[in-house]
């Protein structure tokens, strides 16, 4: 079956940049989508399909993808950016979650 | 506006069959393209995708579970309901429906998870 592995923590200074990882077989030829997730709360989309950034979500988030790495990046870093991360790719038309990664901001 | 909401027993005990209703507002599970899925989150773990329900009725099932899992709708209630048999204390998590936007294949609005024990 599909996997796709995130670090488990990544750490970043206020207003500097953070890059999460997301590993998988040739991610770059899937859709890849990246949630937030805030304790005790739902998952928020905040990229969907590689690059796109939902209405609501800050400029500061931004998405790549290739080869066989799909890369989540929050510019200038605020404090309500700390949160659980998840990239999400459909394989074979069934859902695969990555590994999440906690985001900290120092 | 797009809402979901979850709703189902908040114990259960092992071997019984967990029945959660997603009742679905402002879209219907008729319009061609739309999807609902049903994600797990044991706690303090990761998402764990668990089903999808499409407008034609096609569905999809994890793989892992897929023997335990049946997932139907119901169009004139508007709402969407997931099984799961023979319960174990390892289900024990919250549980999220959610809505897949046909155009990007996302899940693009959560409802805000209902949490099941299995004691």
């Amino acid at each position: 079956s599909y996997e796709l592995t995130q670090p488990l923590s990544v750490s970043v200074a206020l207003g500097q940049t953070a890059s999460i990882i997301c590993g998988g077989n040739n991610i770059g030829s899937k859709s890849v989508h990246w949630y937030q997730q805030k304790p005790g709360q739902a998952p928020v989309l905040v990229i969907y399909r590689d690059t796109n950034r939902p209405s609501g979500i800050p400029e500061r988030f931004s998405g790549s993808t290739s080869g066989n790495t799909a890369t989540l990046t929050i510019s200038r870093a605020q404090a309500g950016d700390e949160a659980d991360y998840y990239c999400q790719v459909w394989a074979s038309s069934i859902g695969v979650f990555g590994t999440g990664t906690k985001v900290t901001v120092l | 506006q797009i809402t979901l909401k979850e709703s189902g027993p908040t114990l259960v005990k092992p071997t019984q069959t967990l029945t959660l209703t997603c009742a679905l507002s402002g879209f219907s599970l008729s319009t061609s393209g739309v999807g609902v899925g049903w994600i797990r989150q044991p706690p303090g773990k990761a998402l764990e995708w668990l089903a999808l329900i499409y407008w034609d009725d096609d569905k999809r099932y994890s793989p892992s579970l897929n023997s335990r899992l049946t997932i139907t709708k119901d169009t004139s209630k508007n709402q969407v309901v997931l099984t799961m048999t023979n319960m174990d204390p390892v289900d024990t998590a919250t549980y999220f429906c959610a809505h897949r936007r046909a155009e990007t294949g996302a899940f693009d609005i959560w409802g805000q998870g209902t949490m099941v024990t299995v004691s």
